[in-house]
């Protein structure tokens, strides 16, 4: 079955920390995602990755940064966290175009 | 405006009623998605859809492709309190791997 994993449900930071959030899927797919999701806005994509130490910015880079040093793990880095960052984020994973994208259960972010 | 638009944004209907939610699409489609999202829970898949006029069903929800509209409908015959959540669709629309949002609509069912 697939799994797609998130390192955390929920998380309260303050502004100004640096925030990692991490993903990790089982289905040696290339393709990872990830999203922040508001209220009225829909999924809206920060960064993807379409192998190993690849990766391209969204619609929303700025203030994000990413890593992806093993195929499995895509990491979302928030270096000074700000308010406005308060958000649900997403990861996701796909085998390549046209297939279908495997979400993770979301982190609840919120920078205090 | 969005690129991707969904309608109605919310949506209340009695248990056993039936109700549609539509997709539309400002750029050719290549391929449809539509995913199921619980309150404050990740996204569940539930069909993707890529010919014009392609229709396909999953128990109670069946959901169609029309291709010269850039269009794809969701439709929930006898809903159950089960169908309440969010309904976003995803879209395609070049040879990237990225898709398109919609902003989602809000299902609730009235007992």
């Amino acid at each position: 079955d697939v799994k797609v994993t998130q390192s955390s449900r929920y998380l309260v930071k303050r502004t100004g920390e640096k925030v990692f959030l991490e993903c990790v899927q089982d289905m040696d797919h290339e393709n990872m995602f990830w999203y922040r999701q508001d209220p009225g806005l829909g999924l809206r994509l920060i960064y993807f990755s379409y192998d190993v130490k690849m990766k391209e910015k969204g619609d929303i880079p700025e203030g994000y940064s990413v890593s992806r040093e093993k195929k499995e793990r895509f990491s979302l880095i928030l270096e000074s966290a700000s308010t406005n960052q308060t958000s649900m984020y997403l990861c996701a994973s796909m085998l390549g175009s046209l297939e279908t994208q495997y979400f993770g259960p979301g982190t609840r972010l919120l920078v205090l | 405006s969005q690129e991707l638009e969904q309608s109605p944004q919310s949506l209340i209907v009695q248990e056993g009623k039936n109700l549609t939610i539509n997709c539309t699409s400002s750029k050719t489609l290549y391929g449809l998605y539509w995913y199921k999202q619980k309150y404050g829970e990740g996204l569940i898949f539930l069909m993707m859809l890529q010919k014009g006029g392609e229709e396909k069903s999953h128990e109670k929800i069946t959901a169609k492709l029309d291709e010269k509209k850039q269009q794809s409908s969701l439709h929930i015959t006898a809903s159950q309190p089960s169908h309440a959540g969010i309904y976003l669709c995803g879209a395609v629309v070049d040879s990237n791997y990225q898709l398109i949002w919609g902003a989602g609509t809000k299902l609730i069912i009235k007992p």
